[in-house]
């Protein structure tokens, strides 16, 4: 019954491969992000999706590319992994009126 | 716009110590404002957010903070430090906006160590 749940937890992988990570929510919210954080530990936004509708898009490389197939799911697909993708990638839900839930993060090591 | 600023990347506090994490919001509009922690290799779980009711803000694991529309600022305490309480903790603000304001802007993070 995990409200936010996140697969794979760790993922592994050489540069220059293509690689999902995927988000699902059960607790009827209406909007979807992705954050990323870095070895600082630094958490920035990555995007956003109300409704299945992109409404934030930060300076991420093209190579990064959201896909929501319906309200509940948003997945994170990365082309041509480059070693700088090494990070935690946090995918949130939020209802309308605001309190964010997180889920336990995907560990993306490129090597 | 909105932003977030942590005083102290790193805060060192003796068990049964006073916690004082301090955070100072910045935003065009009224905000939302929260506590997150994160255990190590773990994922963010919410201690408290305030909603533009009641300025003292009570959460999880005795954890407090009081919204001080003067001071900018959104500080969290907790009276008595246990040894469980070391982790990371993230300030953070959002609007009730709809959009882009309605993102979670974070601040840099507090290491909390808490000494035996």
């Amino acid at each position: 019954d995990t409200a936010v749940s996140q697969t794979p937890k760790y993922l592994v992988t050489q540069m220059g491969n293509d690689k999902s990570i995927k988000c699902e929510q059960n607790l009827g919210h209406d909007t979807m992000y992705w954050y990323k954080q870095d070895s600082k530990k630094f958490l920035k936004i990555m995007f956003s999706y109300n409704n299945k509708e992109l409404i934030i898009n930060e300076t991420v490389p093209n190579r990064f590319s959201p896909k929501s197939p319906d309200k509940a799911h948003l997945n994170l697909h990365i082309n041509s992994l480059e070693l700088g993708d090494s990070a935690v990638y946090f995918c949130a839900s939020s209802p309308s009126t605001g309190g964010y839930t997180f889920g336990s993060g995907t560990r993306l090591t490129v090597v | 716009a909105q932003s977030v600023t942590q005083l102290g990347s790193h805060v060192s506090v003796s068990e049964g110590a006073l916690v004082l994490l301090r955070c100072n919001y910045s935003s065009s509009v009224p905000p939302y404002l929260f506590w997150y922690v994160q255990y190590p290799n773990q994922g963010l779980q919410l201690l408290l957010k305030y909603t533009s009711a009641a300025t003292l803000v009570k959460g999880i694991n005795g954890f407090e903070a009081e919204f001080k529309k003067s001071e900018t600022s959104f500080h969290l305490t907790k009276p008595s430090a246990h040894m469980s309480d070391a982790a990371e903790y993230f300030c953070a603000v959002s609007s009730p906006s709809s959009g882009s304001a309605r993102q979670l802007t974070f601040g840099s993070g507090t290491q909390l160590t808490v000494l035996p």
